[in-house]
């Protein structure tokens, strides 16, 4: 069965850094989406991604993020200069023309120190 | 604001009894409701979704969604242990945009 695949499942980065987390949604899926979950809190939304452009961001991105498809396959997420807070599990979620089911990756768990 | 809520719980029930999970929202405009599920460490996993009023149900799942009291629910019945976890709803509106509520975490005791 096809599934949202993310890379790296762990990433610690001290302060300051800079971070990109990569995503390959399902092959055949045009709505890209991140999704962030600080520890025992809810999922929040952070940005949706369709025909190669930001559909809607919520106010947790800032200008600190960028989202980008830089091939056929990947999505990424970059954050550019990280802060404490920024510790999240972070999801990447995807799902395919006339279908809103959203299929999530397994995560990627940012710790920045 | 719109906002997805829940009970955090814990919900704790017996072995092959029925769990009782519950939603509410406040926008009026979301028309689709999804249950996910979400053990400790890992992502969501989708187990319904539910579109319009009344029930929908897939194996010992149902799903209820009354949208005059705004309500959703999901039923499991004959709980087994490894379905402790957290229940996640999720409400779309408009655009494909998800709202989580915070989750209701559900123990079934052997």
């Amino acid at each position: 069965e096809p599934e949202v695949t993310q890379t790296p499942s762990h990433q610690v980065t001290q302060m300051g850094q800079e971070v990109i987390l990569r995503c390959v949604p399902i092959s055949n899926h045009l709505y890209f989406y991140w999704y962030r979950q600080i520890l025992g809190q809810k999922v929040e939304f952070l940005v949706s991604f369709y025909n190669n452009e930001i559909s809607e961001k919520s106010e947790i991105f800032d200008d600190q993020f960028s989202v980008e498809r830089p091939d056929g396959s990947n999505f990424t997420l970059k954050i550019r200069s990280t802060k404490l807070e920024d510790s999240a599990m972070y999801f990447c979620a995807s799902n395919g023309v006339g279908d809103i089911k959203q299929y999530f990756g397994p995560g990627t768990r940012l710790t920045v120190t | 604001q719109k906002e997805v809520e829940q009970n955090s719980g814990p919900l704790s029930v017996p072995e092959g009894a029925i769990a009782s999970l519950n939603c509410t929202y406040s926008d009026r405009g979301s028309q689709s409701f999804f249950w996910y599920r979400q053990y400790s460490g890992k992502s969501p996993e989708l187990i319904m979704s539910i579109y319009s009023n009344g029930d929908k149900e897939d194996g010992r799942f149902t799903a209820q969604l009354n949208k005059a009291s705004q309500y959703v629910s999901l039923l499991i019945r004959d709980s087994q242990p490894s379905d402790s976890a957290t229940y996640l709803c999720a409400g779309v509106s408009g655009t494909y945009k998800y709202i989580f509520g915070t989750g209701t975490r559900l123990k079934v005791l052997a």
